[in-house]
């Protein structure tokens, strides 16, 4: 299966403070990247999809001003959480589609799990 | 709308089977199966895709019912490495890659 690697897995930060978290698709081109948030014992909740070169399309009640999607190439989509605050805390994980493949899974990166003190 | 899943939780002794279910509100055009582990993102297990077909590899399967809106996961013989928290996720309204997912079942094995 196609690989997804997401940078860093982990990030402590102070509030206030804006994180940059990257994702990559190692071996193939992504169509198109989503980006998902996740509680403790909770499910995976969609926050926006990214495709390469336009704006990414945020779900209802996500922030676009406080979660900055850039996806700057078919391999690379990047997720800053500016201004961070305690609530911002989670496990945040990125999947990757391409519209090229014989699939149509979205294949997941490790995740970054994010604490905002 | 997020998909409904059925049991929240199960626990089962290895060798055992289990069935957990996904059921929408939406017509579906696809359901993906994922597993995760406590920390790790998710894993794929199987897609389907409408048309009612049924899927398997090793000894989990998946059967899909498009007129009911829903499918179903089959674990068969389950091993300790079955633990951990099924995902289905729904592809509806048009787009056959954006998905949502449900609650999560939690499937623990013991020896």
């Amino acid at each position: 299966g196609a690989v997804v690697s997401q940078h860093p897995s982990w990030v402590i930060c102070k509030s206030g403070t804006s994180v940059k978290i990257e994702c990559r698709s190692l071996d193939f081109q992504a169509t198109t990247m989503f980006w998902y948030r996740q509680f403790p014992k909770q499910s995976l909740m969609l926050m926006a999809t990214s495709n390469e070169g336009s704006k990414a399309t945020y779900e209802q009640g996500v922030e676009k001003d406080k979660f900055l999607i850039n996806h700057a190439s078919l391999t690379l989509s990047t997720l800053t959480v500016t201004s961070a605050h305690p609530e911002d805390s989670s496990f945040y994980i990125c999947s990757a589609w391409t519209s090229g493949s014989s699939y149509n899974e979205q294949f997941f990166g490790p995740g970054t799990r994010l604490t905002v003190l | 709308q997020q998909p409904v899943q059925s049991p929240q939780a199960v626990i089962l002794r290895e060798g055992e089977d289990a069935v957990i279910n996904c059921s929408s509100s939406k017509a579906l055009y696809s359901v993906h199966w994922y597993r995760q582990k406590h920390g790790e993102a998710p894993v794929f297990l199987m897609i389907l895709l409408k048309g009612g077909e049924q899927k398997g590899h090793d000894k989990i399967s998946a059967s899909f019912n498009e007129k009911k809106q829903q499918s179903s996961l089959y674990l068969t013989a389950s091993q300790l490495s079955y633990s951990g928290t099924y995902f289905c996720g729904i592809a509806s309204g048009g787009s056959n890659y954006k998905l949502t997912f449900g609650k999560g079942t939690l499937l623990t094995v013991n020896p």
